[in-house]
């Protein structure tokens, strides 16, 4: 199984201001993946983060709010830019390991509150 | 598009009895992935069980059981003699293999309250 950590853990932020999260796996993965969780509510996918190209965004999710790097294949991170308090979520990270036979684990998830 | 649908939000047991945990899907493509997370009060996802489309085999590991059918698009999941520690929101998924990588639908989730 891949280990992922995500930092920030929590933040408080003020609105207008930008968040930038990273993600690190322990391991070599070829996908990793971005969701939102409203309080309450489900997972919500944002993008997927491929190394070496832009960022697949879902419906609904844009590049200049959400952007995304992946400079290498165990580090990505997602900035949540001009930051409103409807952004405040969970956000987590999720990787697709190499293995085909392996399933998709999740990071701990980074709380954000927007003030 | 697919879908993932859990149509109980919440629901509360006392402990040692079992629940049922319902999971109705949706998709078009004939080879899909279906998974259950456990979401304890932390808030990190546990990884549960992932399932392909082509095994209907039913799975038991300890007190946890999954019922998948694929006649219904269910994929319902038991947790038998319930602990307190059980108490969790429990989210069902599904994937569909493509371009972009085996991206996940998740359900709205339950919510399992294990009262002592």
């Amino acid at each position: 199984s891949a280990v992922i950590s995500q930092k920030p853990s929590r933040d408080i932020c003020q609105r207008g201001t930008s968040l930038t999260i990273q993600c690190q796996v322990d391991s070599q993965v070829t996908m990793m993946f971005w969701y939102r969780q409203q309080p309450g509510q489900s997972l919500t996918l944002i993008a997927t983060a491929n190394q070496g190209s832009e960022a697949t965004y879902e419906s609904g999710f844009v590049i200049d709010k959400f952007p995304i790097s992946r400079p290498n294949l165990t580090f990505s991170t997602l900035t949540v830019s001009n930051m409103s308090p409807e952004d405040s979520s969970i956000y987590l990270c999720s990787v697709d390991p190499l293995d085909s036979q392996e399933t998709q684990y999740f990071g701990p998830g980074t709380r954000l509150l927007v003030l | 598009a697919q879908k993932v649908t859990q149509a109980q939000t919440e629901i509360s047991v006392v402990e040692k009895e079992d629940v049922t945990l319902d999971c109705v899907y949706e998709t078009r493509d004939t080879t899909y992935y279906l998974f259950w997370y456990k979401q304890p009060p932390s808030g990190e996802l546990v990884f549960l069980i992932r399932r392909n489309s082509f095994d209907e085999q039913n799975e038991i590991s300890g007190r946890y059981s999954w019922n998948f059918q694929k006649s219904t698009s269910s994929f319902n999941f038991t947790i038998t003699a319930s602990q307190v520690v059980d108490s969790a929101v429990y989210f069902c998924a599904l994937s569909e293999e493509g371009a972009a990588g085996n991206k996940l639908t998740f359900g709205g989730g339950t919510r399992v309250l294990v009262k002592p």
